[in-house]
């Protein structure tokens, strides 16, 4: 089956635009979680959605968003864009919200921010 | 709050030798620990998750994992490395009990010499 969809897979912003990320799941999966990687910070928690309702944030602005659709289709979006938010992005899904649930991951959405 | 540590930023081993990539936690309750790895330009992959159910856990790819409560520790290990087991690894926790919020570990480059 497919796996989890990102898109677009890379995206050049300016600084103070805002921009939109989008995550498929995996087919049947009603947990999306969504990570920043940085060289620098390494992989971090942004927030994570499961059946339309934010269940844990992690410790980011309040420039950074989300939400799920109803098919668990998941957006995130990132308001006056910085250029530290120049990130790999990272999707997960899962088919519970429970602790030891395996998260599939997307390939990501390498923004950048000049 | 839930922590990992990885004792190495970079493995280097030859084609055919060992590999032990170590990881040390640190948890409030019983942990739900993974190995995830990440080949360049590409998202994240499971190798192996331990929920209590046996303290060596087997994974894909020859990779398997020993759970040891005593000393903390979810080192990973194969008994024979390949050229294309060089990636990035990460030793990740669950730290919510209730969701899906991953803790990952400052990640393990692995090198594997021809």
């Amino acid at each position: 089956k497919a796996g989890v969809t990102q898109t677009p897979r890379y995206l050049i912003k300016t600084r103070g635009q805002q921009v939109t990320l989008s995550c498929s799941p995996i087919s049947g999966h009603r947990s999306v979680s969504w990570y920043q990687q940085t060289p620098g910070q390494g992989l971090q928690f942004l927030f994570e959605y499961f059946s339309e309702t934010q269940r844990n944030k992690g410790n980011f602005p309040g420039r950074f968003s989300g939400r799920q659709f109803s098919n668990s289709r998941s957006e995130m979006n990132v308001s006056t864009l910085e250029l530290g938010d120049s990130a790999l992005y990272l999707c997960a899904s899962s088919f519970w919200a429970g602790a030891n649930t395996e998260a599939f991951f997307g390939q990501g959405t390498r923004l950048t921010v000049v | 709050a839930q922590s990992v540590t990885q004792l190495d930023s970079h493995v280097s081993v030859s084609e055919g030798t060992p590999v032990l990539l170590r990881c040390n936690y640190s948890s409030s309750y019983s942990p739900s620990l993974f190995w995830y790895v990440q080949h360049p330009n590409k998202g994240l992959q499971l190798l192996l998750k331990y929920t209590s159910a046996a303290t060596l856990v087997k994974g894909i790819n020859g990779f398997e994992a020993e759970f040891k409560k005593s000393e903390t520790s979810f080192h990973l290990t194969k008994p024979s490395a390949h050229m294309s087991d060089a990636a990035e690894y990460f030793c990740v926790v669950s730290e919510s009990e209730y969701g899906n919020k991953l803790v990952f570990g400052a990640g393990t480059i692995l090198r594997v010499k021809s």
